[in-house]
């Protein structure tokens, strides 16, 4: 149950691209299609904004879209705002029947 | 509305116990997975249990194996989740969060509870 691997930071001027990783194993990752991602607002609830790797829920922004490629699943959002200004974390099932979080990533604004 | 209300968090001793519960409301709680998740002050997420429909099959996060134990109560609508030999390291605001269908994400979620252990 070791966290998956996501990049401390990642930062961006408003309306361009940025792509959050999120790193683990066959065990978890990329051994099933159920990588779902979060965005934390600070001292709120966490959101579901992406799940099943690459499906986004009714009324999350089309900006928000997933991918995965082996043990590696990406978050992108284009087109950047400053509410998407947050903290975001994916989150595998994984082989023995649990789930781990990614280590988190802080997305800022410019 | 669907709504998930916590419960239960507080200042505890180490060593000591706790309940923490989850309150669920608009929707058909006995469909649904159910799972708990825990953030430490300042820190990341982490997620510590998850509880079949029928209150069967109940994974541990390794962290709080045979210390936690969750359960539900599908005739009051109502998670829990039982807090026993608690460590610092387990001081956290602790959400619950409603599974989907099929159980592999999480789709809503309370606003949390806050647990502190501490003498």
């Amino acid at each position: 149950q070791s966290a998956l691997t996501q990049p401390a930071s990642v930062s961006g001027s408003p309306g361009q691209s940025i792509t959050i990783s999120c790193t683990g194993t066959s065990s978890d990752v990329g051994g099933y299609n159920y990588v779902s991602w979060y965005q934390q607002h600070p001292g709120k609830a966490p959101k579901l904004v992406i799940y099943d790797v690459s499906n986004r829920p009714s009324g999350v922004s089309n900006r928000f879209s997933g991918s995965k490629s082996g043990n590696t699943a990406s978050l992108t959002i284009s087109g950047l705002q400053a509410e998407d200004e947050a903290d975001y974390y994916c989150i595998s099932y994984e082989s023995s029947s649990t789930y781990v979080f990614g280590t988190g990533t802080k997305v800022t604004v410019l | 509305e669907v709504q998930l209300v916590e419960s239960g968090g507080d200042l505890v001793q180490p060593g000591g116990s706790l309940r923490l519960s989850c309150a669920a409301s608009g929707f058909t709680f006995s469909s649904y997975w159910m799972h708990w998740v825990r953030q430490p002050p300042g820190k990341g997420l982490e997620w510590v249990s998850r509880i079949y429909t029928d209150g069967s099959r109940t994974p541990y996060a390794d962290s709080v194996k045979g210390r936690f134990t969750i359960s539900r109560d599908n005739a009051k609508n109502t998670l829990y989740l039982q807090l026993n030999s608690l460590r610092a390291e387990d001081t956290a605001v602790y959400y619950c969060a409603r599974g989907d269908l099929d159980g592999y994400f999480m789709d809503v979620w309370g606003e949390g509870t806050t647990v502190t252990v501490s003498s």
